[in-house]
């Protein structure tokens, strides 16, 4: 059973360029949460996907944007990037809205390593 | 609103040696809790966590974590360090059904483990 996948693994971009990260979920999950991971630092969450809609936010700015797919899978969108955006950015997945009463597990992936220069 | 606080960023112990991470969380409804490990150049692996139930959960590799509400402390530990824990320990708190970032995983800052031989 794959586990969650991310594409690219290393990525480097310019100053106000355009990035898409790419997410697919472990297989049975139907939720995608992006998290941002600066060097040093815990992981910070960007946004949550179910049902191909975006159900909540972190405080991160309208430049990150998302998708959702019918498949489950899932994209990252950042625009106009900063050289503040150079971090890790990890995907996981889960079922249900992952915060119901069961309190599902987050499977995460192993990430995409963004550069901004 | 929730957060997470882990005391001290870097924990040094002998091979063999008594493991205690500390972590203390705030969260305005009851939280479930995470304990995730992180190897270098890789994602976060679940280690263990307290939904309901028992308070003294125990995880994978031989750790475990106790579940204190009136210290609003999980504390994870392992009786003997071994050289393969040696990595960076996320501590993570998650609002049950009914809070207002129900959904979404708040982490500490991490503690970078160090297992000296």
């Amino acid at each position: 059973d794959a586990g969650v996948t991310q594409s690219p693994t290393h990525l480097i971009k310019t100053r106000g360029q355009q990035v898409t990260l790419r997410c697919s979920p472990k297989s049975g999950h139907d939720t995608v949460s992006w998290y941002q991971q600066a060097l040093g630092q815990g992981p910070q969450f960007i946004f949550q996907y179910y049902e191909e809609e975006e159900r909540q936010r972190g405080n991160f700015p309208d430049r990150f944007s998302g998708h959702q797919f019918p498949n489950y899978s899932s994209e990252l969108n950042v625009n106009a990037l900063l050289l503040g955006d150079s971090a890790l950015y990890l995907c996981a997945s889960s079922t249900g809205l992952a915060g119901g009463p069961r309190g599902e597990t987050q499977y995460f992936g192993p990430g995409t390593r963004l550069l901004v220069l | 609103a929730q957060s997470v606080t882990q005391l001290g960023s870097h924990v040094s112990v002998s091979e063999g040696a008594l493991v205690l991470l500390r972590c203390n969380y705030s969260s305005s409804v009851p939280p479930y809790l995470f304990w995730y490990v992180q190897y270098p150049n890789q994602g976060l692996q679940l280690l263990l966590k307290y939904t309901t139930g028992a308070t003294l959960v125990k995880g994978i590799n031989g750790f475990e974590a106790e579940f204190k509400k009136s210290e609003t402390s999980f504390h994870l530990t392992k009786p003997s360090a071994h050289m393969s824990d040696a990595a960076e320990y996320f501590c993570a708190v998650k609002e049950s059904a009914g809070g207002t970032s129900y959904g979404k995983l708040t982490f500490g800052q991490g503690t970078i483990l160090t297992v000296h031989p």
